[in-house]
């Protein structure tokens, strides 16, 4: 079985730009996560999505959206981008809520 | 406001010896996971522990859970190279996928 995968790798925008990422879960885990990581605040929930919707939220502004298609694939995206959001975007796919995740190898995103 | 906090955050450790990570947490959670991340690399899964008492093993690794403690420990037996990476626990519920993760311990390994 495939893993989650995440494109792209590595992503440089500057501050004011928008950006969007994209996860694909492992076949038949319909639900998918999105985690931030960075050194300072270290791993903090971003959202969740299950068939479709939102199913949790995270303490983000609301520059940070994301959406979720029939296929369980997952986009996140970051609007009016600051020098902050650089980090590394971990998206996890898991069959259920409050199950094992399984992580992909996250999108490194670079803000100037 | 649920706080995870795990420690030691640095842990070097000769080849061959025993120690032992912590992970408190602030509040009641469901399950608590363990999760290892290799630099550069993203997070593996290790373990899910569900209910108070709950043990599990795999290879030299085990872990622990004291729900009334509110403590989860990670084991680690006669260390090899192999095993030097981050390790982070994570307090969760059911049916939610907002895990709170700790700062995470980075264990190095030496011969």
């Amino acid at each position: 079985k495939a893993g989650v995968t995440q494109t792209p790798r590595y992503l440089i925008k500057t501050r004011g730009q928008q950006v969007t990422l994209s996860c694909s879960p492992i076949s038949g885990h319909r639900s998918v996560s999105w985690y931030q990581q960075t050194p300072g605040q270290g791993l903090q929930f971003l959202f969740e999505y299950f068939s479709e919707t939102q199913r949790n939220k995270g303490n983000f502004p609301g520059r940070f959206s994301g959406r979720q298609f029939s296929n369980s694939r997952s986009e996140m995206n970051v609007s009016t981008l600051e020098l902050g959001d650089s980090a590394l975007y971990l998206c996890a796919s898991s069959e259920g809520s409050g199950e094992k995740l399984f992580f992909g190898s996250g999108t490194q995103l670079s803000v100037l | 406001e649920l706080k995870v906090e795990q420690n030691p955050l640095f842990l070097s450790m000769q080849e061959g010896k025993n120690y032992t990570i912590y992970c408190n947490y602030s509040t009641t959670s469901d399950r608590l996971y363990w999760y290892r991340q290799d630099p550069g690399k993203s997070l593996e899964s290790l373990f899910v522990l569900l209910s108070n008492g709950a043990v599990k093993q795999e290879g030299r690794l085990m872990a622990s859970l004291d729900t009334k403690a509110r403590l989860s420990t990670l084991h680690i037996t006669a260390a090899v190279h192999d095993l030097s990476a981050t390790y982070f626990c994570a307090v969760g519920e059911i049916n939610n996928n907002d895990m709170r993760f700790g700062a995470g311990t980075r264990l190095t390994v030496k011969p």
